[in-house]
């Protein structure tokens, strides 16, 4: 079965720094596929970026960077120079067929 | 409207009635997931949908869920004798369902809130 695993349920950052959220996964399978979703207050299920179980390059995306540990099970997400809008809930999850998500992080950006 | 959309945004109803929950997916994905999250929790598989058939609904956690996509772009979740544990959010993913499935990005609806009284 597979498990995401987010330890902080929450964070604070100052505006303009960078933050690292954490997550953890198992699962037997070899071909998986490692996501980041926002939601903010309004609910909706953003996406963020993506990292697969065979890419040897850490993902990025803008400000967004997963810090691929592949031996540790670990998938962090970097949020580079905070702003206000970040500020939201964020969820792991882990693609093997569904995606099985985590229990989430809340950031709070302070200004 | 590029997104997915979901109808109702909300949905009230008494307990032991029927509901239905409305997703219309991004036009041209092939795949379709429902989810439900109850508060302050991560989103849980319900159903996945490729094309028309239901290719695995072992997220359903009875027999009073049941999901359909008829023509392969809708699909309705339907509650039957609802229960106060139903109440959440119920939120519909869409994807393009690429060739590696573990690439496969999808993309979420608003939801929709279900408070069953």
């Amino acid at each position: 079965a597979q498990k995401i695993t987010q330890t902080q349920p929450g964070m604070f950052v100052q505006e303009k720094e960078a933050v690292t959220l954490d997550c953890t996964y198992d699962t037997s399978d070899q071909s998986y596929g490692l996501f980041w979703y926002k939601q903010p207050s309004s609910g909706e299920m953003i996406f963020l970026i993506y990292q697969g179980s065979y890419d040897e390059q850490n993902a990025t995306e803008g400000r967004y960077s997963l810090n691929f540990q592949k031996a540790r099970k670990s998938a962090n997400l970097v949020i580079s120079a905070s702003q206000l809008g970040d500020s939201a809930m964020y969820f792991c999850a882990i693609y093997t067929g569904k995606l099985i998500f985590g229990q989430g992080t809340t950031l709070q950006v302070k200004p | 409207g590029a997104g997915v959309s979901q109808t109702p945004s909300n949905k009230v109803t008494e307990k032991g009635k029927y509901v239905e929950l409305r997703c219309d997916p991004i036009s041209g994905h092939t795949a379709l997931y429902w989810y439900r999250q109850s508060l302050g929790q991560g989103p849980e598989f319900l159903i996945y949908f490729q094309g028309t058939g239901a290719a695995d609904d072992s997220g359903l956690p009875n027999d009073r869920f049941f999901a359909v996509r008829p023509e392969g772009s809708v699909s309705t979740l339907k509650i039957q004798r609802t229960e106060r544990g139903d109440s959440a959010v119920y939120l519909c993913a869409s994807s393009l369902k690429a060739v590696e499935p573990s690439t496969d990005t999808q993309y979420f609806g608003p939801g929709t809130r279900l408070t069953v009284l």
